[in-house]
């Protein structure tokens, strides 16, 4: 099976826009999960979709949003850009959740904020 | 809150030495516990899990086992490689309706030849 995929993998966005990150899980899986990775703060959960309903979320602020379509596939979006959004994005799927199911991450977009 | 610490890093070894590194939890109830590794360049992956209370994890020679009484899930190798340099995270999943998967700081490996 492919496994997951983001795209894109870096993107160079100006302090207010807004951003759009995609997230392909593995085939069969309905659980997409999304994370923030940084120096600083290290990993941390954003939030987590199954079956295009948002079941978790985690402590950031409402500029951060998502969504999930019928085929799994998942977006994050990121508005009114901040420097400290500069991160390196993680998605994740599993079959169920998070409910103690392997999480298989993809490779990751790194978003810089300039 | 549900909280990982685990030891801070970066740990420099040398090759067929033997590695700890600790992580405790603070939670309410039995989470999941896992070890993820990101090796450089590669995306996170999950090294080893345990679901309940004594129950031990074990891939690739590296292991930890699930200690309710000191809330403590250490993970343990006998003897590194130089492969095995990566970046390691300690996680639980504490489920519930507002489940979360909650990750420690992580900690740096080298292993020296």
């Amino acid at each position: 099976k492919a496994g997951v995929t983001q795209t894109p993998r870096y993107l160079i966005k100006t302090r207010g826009q807004q951003v759009t990150l995609s997230c392909s899980p593995i085939s069969g899986h309905r659980s997409v999960s999304w994370y923030q990775q940084t120096p600083g703060q290290g990993l941390q959960f954003l939030f987590e979709y199954f079956s295009e309903t948002q079941r978790n979320k985690g402590n950031f602020p409402g500029r951060f949003s998502g969504r999930q379509f019928s085929n799994s596939r998942s977006e994050m979006n990121v508005s009114t850009l901040e420097l400290g959004d500069s991160a390196l994005y993680l998605c994740a799927s599993s079959p169920k959740g998070l409910d103690g199911d392997t999480q298989y991450f993809g490779p990751g977009t790194r978003l810089t904020v300039l | 809150g549900d909280s990982v610490t685990q030891m801070e890093g970066p740990v420099t070894l040398s090759e067929e030495a033997f590695l700890t590194i600790n992580c405790t939890y603070t939670a309410t109830g039995y989470p999941s516990l896992f070890w993820y590794v990101q090796y450089p360049g590669e995306g996170l992956q999950l090294l080893l899990k345990a679901t309940k209370a004594d129950d031990k994890g074990s891939n690739k020679g590296f292991e930890a086992t699930y200690r309710k009484e000191t809330t403590s899930f250490h993970l343990e190798k006998g003897s590194v490689q130089v492969s095995d340099s990566a970046v390691y995270f300690c996680a639980l999943y504490y489920g519930g309706s507002q489940g979360n998967l909650i990750f420690g700081k992580g900690t740096k490996l080298s292993v020296k030849p």
